[in-house]
């Protein structure tokens, strides 16, 4: 069956360092995989998409990297800041199909 | 405010009753999807419309759950005979056609199910 994982754990990094999540998966092929935001009660926000003949892709202090060969993208925030403490939720997307498929999130905190 | 809303914000039920949740999407949004989501979990997919047809329901989804869209713009999601499993953040977000790979899906804030 499909499979997205990503770590349980929350991370802890220092402001100021760069945060790297990562995003595995199996058994499915997506055409597109995107990364949210969620803070706590709230909806998960859009921040990033990037295509299976994507590498790299970036935005402002985030970086999302996609390695179809490893099955897995990693996301990165540089010079993190407190604020960007959440939990953050990676979903694949396959050809033009509407349904997301979603990880279950890995937990962010950035100590000042 | 222009964004996605959902109706009640809180519900708390006693079990068996039925309970109903609406949803409106960006105005412009022909796309519209629900979600549940428990603690430390993904959304899990429960159903889509485009415009007022629901094109995809989840085979996890009981024949206790029924959504509408009778007019292509707010939804309703009604859950009968309600269960301490129900219990979770119900949540609906929307999309243009065709830019849910570019731009991905907006979400509203949730409606939180508490069963007793």
């Amino acid at each position: 069956s499909q499979k997205i994982e990503q770590n349980s754990e929350a991370l802890n990094i220092q402001e100021g360092k760069t945060a790297t999540l990562t995003c595995n998966y199996t058994n499915y092929s997506p055409a597109y995989l995107q990364w949210y935001r969620q803070d706590p009660g709230r909806g998960p926000v859009f921040l990033l998409l990037i295509r299976e003949n994507e590498k790299e892709k970036r935005k402002e202090r985030l970086k999302v990297t996609f390695d179809t060969t490893l099955k897995q993208s990693l996301f990165h925030i540089t010079a993190s800041q407190p604020a960007d403490s959440a939990t953050y939720l990676c979903a694949l997307l396959r050809d033009s199909n509407y349904q997301l498929i979603w990880g279950a999130g890995t937990k962010l905190i950035i100590k000042p | 405010d222009t964004g996605v809303s959902q109706n009640p914000r809180h519900k708390i039920t006693k079990r068996g009753q039925n309970v109903t949740f609406r949803c409106d999407p960006i105005s412009e949004h022909n796309r519209l999807y629900w979600y549940r989501q428990t603690l430390g979990q993904g959304p899990e997919f429960l159903t889509y419309f485009q415009n007022e047809a629901q094109l995809e329901k989840s085979r996890l989804l009981s024949d206790r759950f029924s959504a509408e869209r009778p007019k292509g713009s707010f939804s309703t999601l009604e859950i009968q005979r309600t269960e301490q499993g129900d219990s979770a953040m119900y949540l609906c977000a929307s999309s243009p056609q065709g830019a849910t790979q570019t731009n991905g899906q907006f979400f509203g804030p949730g409606t939180r199910l508490t069963v007793l």
